[in-house]
C-alpha cells in the first residue's frame, strides 16, 4: 500500500535562510509525487510535480524537489525563504489510474524575520 | 481558465441534518475527488468519481455519498450529521482518473453543532 511520511511537523527558519522539507513514500513502483502549499483556511496549491525523466523538478514560487529513488524520497527545497511562503506544505503520492492521491500529515512552515 | 469551484464556502448546520456541497472542476476535466481535512486526521479520502460512476471509495461510512452529473459537476451528500463531521471539505479536479496530477478548489467549512 502507498503511504507517506513528512517526519516534520513544524518547521521555523529565518526569512532568507535556506529551506528543505522531507518528504518520504512508500511504493511498490515509481509513483507520480507532488507537493502541495495551503494557506490557512484555503485549499491545496500544487507547487510541482515528479512524472519520470529528470528527478530534479522546479515548480511555482522559486521550490524544487529531489526525486531520490534509492532513498524513496522527495525532499522539497528553497534557496532563500519569504514570509510570504509561511503555510503548510504536503507531499501526495499517486499512480496513474491508480488510487487516489494519498498525502502526508503535512509541515508547518514559521517564517521569522 | 476557470479553476475548481466549490460551494457553498462555509455552512453551519445541527447534529442529524443533512448537508449537500457541490463542486464544478474545471472544463475538460472529468475525475473529481473528494476529500475531507481535519486537524487530527490530516486529509482523508472521500471518493472519486470520473464520467459520472463512482471510481474507488474511501473508508467513511454510509452518511457520505456523492454523485456526479454529465458536466462533470459533482455533489456529495452527508446525512445525520455528526459532530465530528466539522471540517474542511476539498474537491479536487483531474483530467485523468485516479491518482494523477489533481488541482483543488479553495473547499467548504463545514461546522456541525
Amino acid at each position: 500500500a502507498q503511504s507517506v511520511t513528512q517526519p516534520d511537523i513544524h518547521i521555523t527558519v529565518s526569512e532568507g535562510a535556506s529551506l528543505e522539507l522531507r518528504c518520504n513514500y512508500s511504493y511498490g513502483a515509481t509513483p507520480y509525487l507532488f507537493w502541495y502549499v495551503q494557506s490557512p483556511g484555503q485549499g491545496l496549491q500544487l507547487l510541482l510535480k515528479y512524472f519520470s525523466g529528470d528527478t530534479l523538478v522546479q515548480g511555482i514560487k522559486g521550490f524544487e524537489a529531489e526525486f531520490k529513488r534509492s532513498q524513496s524520497s522527495f525532499n522539497l527545497r528553497k534557496p532563500s525563504v519569504h514570509w510570504s511562503d509561511a503555510a503548510e506544505y504536503f507531499c501526495a503520492v499517486g499512480a496513474p489510474s491508480g488510487y487516489a492521491l494519498n498525502f502526508g500529515k503535512g509541515t508547518s512552515l514559521l517564517v521569522t524575520p | 481558465k476557470a479553476g475548481v469551484t466549490q460551494t457553498p464556502r462555509y455552512l453551519i448546520k445541527t447534529r442529524g441534518q443533512q448537508v449537500t456541497l457541490s463542486c464544478s472542476p474545471i472544463s475538460g476535466h472529468r475525475s473529481v475527488s473528494w476529500y475531507q481535512q481535519t486537524p487530527g486526521q490530516g486529509l482523508q479520502f472521500l471518493f472519486e468519481y470520473f464520467s459520472e460512476t463512482q471510481r474507488n471509495k474511501g473508508n467513511f461510512p454510509g452518511r457520505f455519498s456523492g454523485r456526479q452529473f454529465s458536466n462533470s459537476r459533482s455533489e456529495m451528500n452527508v446525512s445525520t450529521l455528526e459532530l465530528g463531521d466539522s471540517a474542511l471539505y476539498l474537491c479536487a479536479s483531474s483530467l485523468a482518473a485516479g491518482g494523477s496530477e489533481a488541482f483543488f478548489g479553495q473547499g467548504t467549512r463545514l461546522t456541525v453543532v
